[in-house]
């Protein structure tokens, strides 16, 4: 079975400031790793997913993220916020086989203060 | 092109009733799984469907059903229905890539709110 933690429930942060939102996820499986953004009433919209290769993934919105295995972790990152960047975050992971079923994260609210 | 489109929006139902809602996948897409997300979580799996069969089930009770159509939309059901059920219900959709490390991610849709009194 897989799990995933997300550490910070809340993150504020002021306009044009760095943030990182932390994700650690546990599986006995290899598996693919995700990040969505939920902007209020709407559902999840991809910002980016690891699946093989480089372990830096850029995504949408200039977000990014670094899969460490070792650590397995999966943290994701933005140099400068704006205020439209304040939503709900979700990390998922999945399986590479069989039914394709996200294991989500309880979220990060990120708030974005000007 | 149109996204994942879900109906209801919102719906409010009472203890012990019964809902559908649906779901149209993005053309071309074949897989379509539901999730609910009750408020303040993350979305939990329900099912994945493929080819009008169940690929995957989360670990819901037997009250909760759905099924795919020929054209690949899909719907889910809900009997007798418990207050814990208010939830917001995901619909997503997906290609189904055959090659393998294959994984087309997930499009949801705006989901459907449903309360339940």
């Amino acid at each position: 079975a897989q799990s995933v933690t997300q550490l910070d429930s809340q993150v504020p942060v002021f306009e044009e400031a760095p943030v990182e939102l932390r994700c650690n996820y546990s599986s006995s499986v290899s598996v693919y790793l995700f990040w969505y953004v939920q902007y209020p009433n709407q559902g999840l919209q991809l910002l980016l997913k690891y699946l093989s290769g480089s372990t830096l993934v850029k995504g949408i919105n200039g977000f990014e993220a670094e899969f460490n295995k070792s650590q397995t972790s999966f943290h994701l990152r933005k140099p400068s916020v704006h205020i439209s960047d304040t939503a709900e975050y979700f990390c998922a992971v999945s399986h590479i086989q069989g039914a394709q079923k996200l294991v989500f994260g309880q979220g990060t609210r990120l708030t974005i203060n000007p | 092109d149109a996204g994942v489109t879900q109906s209801p929006t919102h719906l409010i139902k009472t203890r012990g009733q019964h809902v559908t809602l649906r779901c149209s996948p993005i053309s071309g897409h074949k897989s379509v799984s539901w999730y609910q997300q009750v408020l303040g979580q993350g979305p939990q799996f329900i099912f994945q469907y493929y080819e009008k069969e169940e690929r995957g089930r989360g670990n819901f009770p037997d009250r909760f059903s759905a099924r795919q159509f020929p054209n690949y939309s899909s719907e889910l059901n809900v009997n007798a229905l418990l207050l814990g059920d208010s939830a917001l219900y995901l619909c997503a959709s997906s290609l189904v890539l055959r090659r393998p490390g294959g994984r087309s991610p997930l499009h949801f849709g705006n989901g459907t709110r449903l309360t339940v009194t």
